[in-house]
């Protein structure tokens, strides 16, 4: 089956500018999730969908980044300014999940290495 | 808050030697509990999960894992590693009732020496 698809790969950018990222999750998969992997820890969860609705967004900072899954398929993640802070790989990862269980297999994405200057 | 405390950074081993990554987790109620891998220049994948039943699972490649709930750990072990298992290694848990939110380790790098 085909994986989870992410672009771009790599991105640089300078501080202050603006910074987008897709994922398309895995067909038929419900729940989709954002990670944010700081060099030297591990992925930490921004924001979570279940379909196109918000399940969990406690750790992202909402004064900077957005996400959005509209028809509950694919998402863009963005960043606006982004910060020295934000340098990470941003992981996309899918579950099929109908129902959110705790116990389902995430998939992920290859995820967009992003370098702020 | 959840939190998971995995105790060696880099790990260096020969080919054949025995493996034991270990991974603490601070939660008092139910949970279910995964080791991922990355191999270089690949995405995470699963290698195994625990979720209930018999606290020794075992997951692809040989790895197995050990769920001890009284010292709230979940040790991976291997009994003889191939240079093939190079890779970072994550140790996850989410609690029950969650919906699949995973609280991540800081990871462990294994290099094997062929």
């Amino acid at each position: 089956e085909a994986g989870v698809a992410q672009s771009p790969r790599y991105k640089i950018i300078e501080k202050r500018q603006s910074v987008a990222f897709w994922c398309n999750p895995i067909s038929g998969h419900a729940t989709l999730y954002w990670y944010q992997q700081i060099l030297g820890q591990g992925p930490k969860l921004l924001i979570q969908f279940q379909n196109n609705g918000v399940v969990d967004d406690s750790q992202l900072p909402k004064d900077r980044f957005s996400a959005e899954r509209l028809k509950g398929v694919d998402s863009t993640l963005k960043i606006q300014p982004a910060k020295l802070e934000d340098s990470a790989v941003y992981l996309c990862a899918s579950s099929f999940n109908p129902r959110g269980l705790a116990n389902e297999k995430l998939f992920f994405g290859s995820g967009t290495q992003l370098s702020v200057l | 808050a959840q939190s998971v405390s995995q105790h060696n950074h880099h790990v260096i081993l020969s080919e054949a030697a025995s493996l034991e990554l270990g991974c603490n987790y601070s939660y008092g109620g139910t949970v279910n509990l995964f080791w991922y891998v990355q191999y270089p220049g690949q995405h995470l994948q699963l290698l195994l999960k625990y979720f209930s039943g018999d606290p020794l699972v075992k997951g692809i490649k040989g790895f197995e894992a050990e769920f001890i709930k009284s010292k709230f750990s979940f040790n991976l072990r291997k009994p003889s590693v191939q240079w093939s298992d190079t890779a970072e290694y994550f140790c996850a848990v989410n609690a029950y009732g969650n919906t699949g939110k995973l609280i991540f380790g800081q990871g462990t790098t294994l290099q094997v020496k062929p």
